[in-house]
């Protein structure tokens, strides 16, 4: 079956703009995850969508951050006026339930000039 | 606050020999413990993961690990490495009550003939 898609798959902008990154979890899949990777770093917490219930949004760096999950569909990550510090590899993850082994997509690398 | 910790940035093994990467987490209740491994150039792997019974855990390609919960440890284990074990290896804790998914700050492994 389909993985966890993620698109787009590059992403330049320069400083300023805003920009909006897409998720497909795996149908089914009741929970979803974005991290931040920095080049050679590990990954970091951004946010956290489960059911119904509200957000986990503890790990959002700025309020020029947000996200949005429909249902227990698509989520978009958000990041207005970007700056050149945000560029990273954002990773989006989802799985059965909280708890259950998360599977990865493959990324957006974005890069703000 | 719940934390992890990969005590090890960088290791550098020889092929064949054995392998031990720690991962120490800071947590009130009962964790969830995972192991992930992303090769370069690809996505995040699942290795294996402890929830609850036998403290040593087989995963895939060879790997082990053991929960230690009076160190608070979860150390990843190979008896012998081979090259295409080179990656970064991160560790993961969640708790049994839900929440977010932790990742450690990962160890890059290196492996020399």
């Amino acid at each position: 079956g389909a993985g966890v898609s993620q698109s787009p798959s590059n992403k330049v902008t320069e400083k300023g703009k805003d920009v909006e990154l897409r998720c497909d979890p795996i149908s089914g899949h009741t929970a979803l995850y974005w991290y931040r990777q920095r080049l050679g770093q590990g990954l970091e917490f951004l946010i956290y969508f489960q059911g119904n219930s509200a957000p986990d949004k503890s790990g959002l760096p700025s309020d020029r951050f947000s996200a949005e999950r429909t249902g227990e569909s698509v989520s978009t990550l958000t990041i207005q006026r970007t700056q050149q510090e945000d560029s990273a590899v954002y990773l989006c993850a989802s799985s059965e339930r909280t708890q259950s082994p998360l599977h990865f997509g493959n990324g957006t690398r974005l890069t703000v000039t | 606050a719940q934390s992890v910790t990969q005590p090890d940035i960088h290791i550098t093994v020889s092929e064949g020999a054995s392998l031990e990467l720690r991962c120490n987490y800071s947590y009130g209740a009962t964790p969830y413990l995972f192991w992930y491994v992303q090769s370069p150039g690809q996505g995040l792997q699942l290795l294996l993961k402890y929830f609850s019974g036998d403290t040593l855990v087989q995963g895939i390609k060879g790997f082990e690990a053991e929960f230690k919960r009076s160190q608070s440890s979860f150390n990843l284990r190979k008896p012998s490495v081979h090259w295409s074990d080179a990656a970064e290896y991160f560790c993961a804790v969640v708790t049994l009550q839900g929440g977010k998914l932790i990742f450690g700050q990962g160890t890059e492994l290196s492996v020399k003939p």
